[in-house]
């Protein structure tokens, strides 16, 4: 199975800040990578899908890079609505994996 | 609009079969287009897939986790169902049901460049004796 390796695994921000969450895969994932963010007792949400494409009704301050193995999510002038969990997927093969989260918490 | 629902039991005894429906709605878990799959989340850990299921494949297209993990469709109702047996306290999760839309499917191979979307909003499966 392919491993999904986050970091950090938790970051403090303000709101405004720009922040990164970094991907990376144990072998090449293509661009099959997609990322979810979670909101305590809701189910995972997909943000961002093929590396880079944002997701229908994904506001525009998110934006994601990478191929391979190396993956980001950026984040742009964080809003109160974003301190949540996210977390990566790779798509590329059967399992699917996950990353192990990074937990976003107001500073 | 897609929606899906689980449902089932919150309290499974240790050595039963955890059993568990999601009930979608918005469109038919016949279509070709679509994979259907279970995920779960054990209290303050990540995700793991359990397995996925395309209506239209054969044994080849379909997986699951391990042999204790089944994955049916009943069409009549338009829902698929998890069956995970034998479980232990280790299989206490939040579990959820998702459309998984993948770039390549075919009725005789596993797909790739899936994604899941969306999710149902996920049920606590406890387990305990």
């Amino acid at each position: 199975d392919i491993q999904m390796t986050q970091s950090p695994s938790s970051l403090s921000a303000s709101v405004g800040d720009r922040v990164t969450i970094t991907c990376r895969a144990s072998q090449s994932v293509s661009n099959y990578l997609s990322w979810y963010q979670q909101k305590p007792g809701q189910a995972p949400k997909l943000l961002i899908y093929g590396a880079s494409t944002l997701q229908t009704g994904v506001p525009s301050r998110f934006s994601g890079s990478g191929s391979g193995t190396d993956f980001s999510l950026t984040i742009n002038t964080l809003q109160p609505e974003d301190f949540a969990s996210y977390f990566c997927q790779q798509g590329h093969s059967i399992p699917n994996t996950f990353g192990q989260g990074t937990n976003l918490e107001i500073k | 609009q897609v929606h899906l629902q689980e449902s089932g039991p919150r309290l499974v005894k240790t050595s039963e079969t955890l059993s568990l429906t999601c009930s979608v709605s918005g469109v038919s878990i016949t279509s070709s287009r679509y994979y259907w799959g279970w995920i779960r989340q054990p209290p303050g850990k990540g995700l793991e897939s359990l397995g996925i299921l395309l209506y239209s494949g054969n044994s080849d297209a379909n997986w699951s986790l391990a042999s204790r993990v089944n994955i049916s469709v009943d069409t009549s109702q338009n829902q698929f169902s998890l069956r995970l047996s034998s479980v232990t306290a280790a299989d206490t999760a939040v579990y959820y049901c998702a459309r998984l839309y993948c770039r390549e499917t075919s009725s005789f191979r596993l797909p790739r460049g899936c994604r899941f979307d969306p999710w149902g909003q996920g049920i606590l499966v406890t387990v305990s004796s």
